[in-house]
C-alpha cells in the first residue's frame, strides 16, 4: 500500500498570503495524485487531479505540481474561503487507493 | 449536474452488516466507476472500494474480506454492504464518481455522507 504524508499538518495563515502544502509518497505514483479540499459537516471537493489539471470550477488561485513520489499544491492568495482542511489522494496502478492524513490551512 | 445520495440505517449493532445505497440523480449510472470513502469522526478519508456500472470491483485489501458492492443500473444505484461491523466502523460514509472509462477525472462528485454509528 502506497503511503502519502502530507506537511506540515496545521498551516497558520492570513488571508492574502500564499500557502503551499506538500504531499511525499512512499513509492512513485507516476501523475496520479488528486487534491481535494474539506469544510467541516461537508463531503471532501475535487481541486486538482492528474497532479495539475484544475477540475472543473476550481478558481485559478488553486495549482498543483509534481510527479514521482514529491506533489505540491500551492494556494496563490487565501480567500477567506479557502481555510479548511486538504487531502491528497493517490490512484497508482493497484488500489487500494490512498489519502494523506490532511494539512489544515487556519487563520493566522 | 449528477448529484449522489446515500441512504441507509444510522445506526448497526455491532457483528451485523451495514448495507447504504447511493443514488445517482441527474446522470447516468452507466459508463463511470463508483466509489465508496468512509471518515470516522475527527479522522481521515479512506477509500472502501469501486464498481463500474458492468459490475467488475476492487475492494481495499484491508477490508476486502468484509465489503462487497453491488450495482444496480435498472435504478441507477449502487450500494455497499460492510458485514461483522465493530465500533471501529463508525464513521461518515461517502460515495462519489471515480472516473470513466474514456478519462479520469478525480472523485469529482461526492454524496454529502451519511452518518453510521455501531453500538447496541
Amino acid at each position: 500500500e502506497i503511503v502519502l504524508t502530507q506537511s506540515p499538518a496545521t498551516l497558520s495563515l492570513s488571508p492574502g498570503e500564499r500557502a503551499t502544502l506538500s504531499c511525499r509518497a512512499s513509492h512513485s505514483v507516476s501523475i496520479y495524485l488528486a487534491w481535494y479540499q474539506q469544510k467541516p459537516g461537508q463531503a471532501p471537493r475535487l481541486l486538482i487531479y492528474d497532479a495539475s489539471n484544475r477540475a472543473t470550477g476550481i478558481p485559478a488561485r488553486f495549482s498543483g505540481s509534481g510527479s514521482g513520489t514529491d506533489f505540491t499544491l500551492t494556494i496563490s492568495s487565501l480567500e477567506p474561503e479557502d481555510f479548511a482542511v486538504y487531502y491528497c489522494q493517490q490512484r497508482s496502478n493497484w488500489p487500494p487507493w490512498t489519502f494523506g492524513q490532511g494539512t489544515k490551512v487556519e487563520i493566522k | 449536474q449528477v448529484q449522489l445520495q446515500e441512504s441507509g440505517p444510522g445506526l448497526v449493532k455491532p457483528s451485523e452488516t451495514l448495507s447504504l445505497t447511493c443514488t445517482v440523480s441527474g446522470g447516468s449510472i452507466s459508463g463511470y466507476y463508483w466509489s465508496w470513502i468512509r471518515q470516522p469522526p475527527g479522522k481521515g478519508l479512506q477509500w472502501i472500494g469501486y464498481i463500474y456500472y458492468s459490475g467488475s470491483t476492487n475492494y481495499n485489501p484491508s477490508l476486502k474480506s468484509r465489503v462487497t458492492i453491488s450495482v444496480d443500473t435498472s435504478k441507477n444505484q449502487f450500494s455497499l454492504k460492510l458485514s461483522s461491523v465493530t465500533a471501529a466502523d463508525t464513521a461518515v460514509y461517502y460515495c462519489a464518481r471515480d472516473g470513466s472509462i474514456t478519462g479520469y477525472y478525480g472523485m469529482d462528485v461526492w454524496g454529502q455522507g451519511t452518518t453510521v454509528t455501531v453500538s447496541s
